[in-house]
């Protein structure tokens, strides 16, 4: 059971816009504005697509955007792309003793 | 360009030890926090540490404190994951992180994993 909740998978059709949930608690998603979302395809190493909640690190397309509302988080994928089917995976700060918690994955196909 | 270049897959049998590496490069490595995320096959992503390679303070998450042991060595620029006795439950494929703590929080640059295999 992880400790941040994401739904296993979402789909989507090329141009359509997805958005992935991450609900935590007010011990971690609710508590700080950290949340970094990851890209994961297969056999690939992770590659961080948000961080802070909202922002893009350099490099990354502008269709990838964050926000938070309360105690789950979100990320939207707008224009979708065959090269965007991929893992996603929410993480949050949990505090000093439990650091980072990730959300279980969400498995993103595009139609 | 920073890189992190991990050390190569290891077949192990339980009991056994063992230490795998993180190179970092192009940036100042004794200023960057290091960390290490854990990968079960077919599973998410699980966060086990991190430590400072400035003055080797180190973190542990609650679940992996005392099952394993980060370290660093500045003077070469390399973090270290190691285990006194693997199980078989410690097969994973596990990725070092440049891993922003003080000025955010998030890991920005991955290594490109190292997948340990224990097995009799």
């Amino acid at each position: 059971q992880s400790a941040l909740t994401q739904p296993a998978s979402v789909s989507g059709s090329p141009g359509q816009s997805i958005t992935i949930s991450c609900t935590g608690t007010s011990s971690d998603v609710g508590s700080y504005n950290l949340v970094s979302w990851y890209q994961q395809h297969p056999g690939k190493a992770p590659k961080l697509m948000i961080y802070e909640g909202s922002k893009r690190p350099s490099g990354v397309s502008n269709r990838f955007s964050g926000s938070k509302s309360g105690n789950t988080a979100s990320l939207t994928i707008s224009g979708l792309q065959a090269e965007d089917e991929a893992d996603y995976y929410c993480c949050s700060y949990a505090g000093s003793s439990t650091h980072a918690v990730f959300g279980g994955g969400t498995q993103l196909t595009v139609l | 360009e920073v890189q992190l270049v991990q050390s190569g897959a290891e077949v192990k049998k339980p009991g056994e030890s063992l230490k795998i590496s993180c190179k970092g490069s192009g940036y100042s490595f004794t200023s960057y926090w290091i960390g290490w995320v854990r990968q079960m096959p077919g599973k998410g992503l699980e966060w086990m540490g991190i430590i400072y390679p400035g003055d080797s303070d180190t973190r542990y998450s609650p679940s992996f404190q005392g099952q394993v042991t980060i370290s660093a060595d500045k003077s070469i620029s390399t973090a270290y994951l190691q285990w006194s006795s693997l199980k078989a439950s410690d097969t994973a494929m596990y990725y070092c992180v440049r891993h922003l703590f003080t000025d955010g929080y998030y890991f920005d640059y991955w290594g490109q994993g190292t997948l340990v295999t224990v097995s009799s």
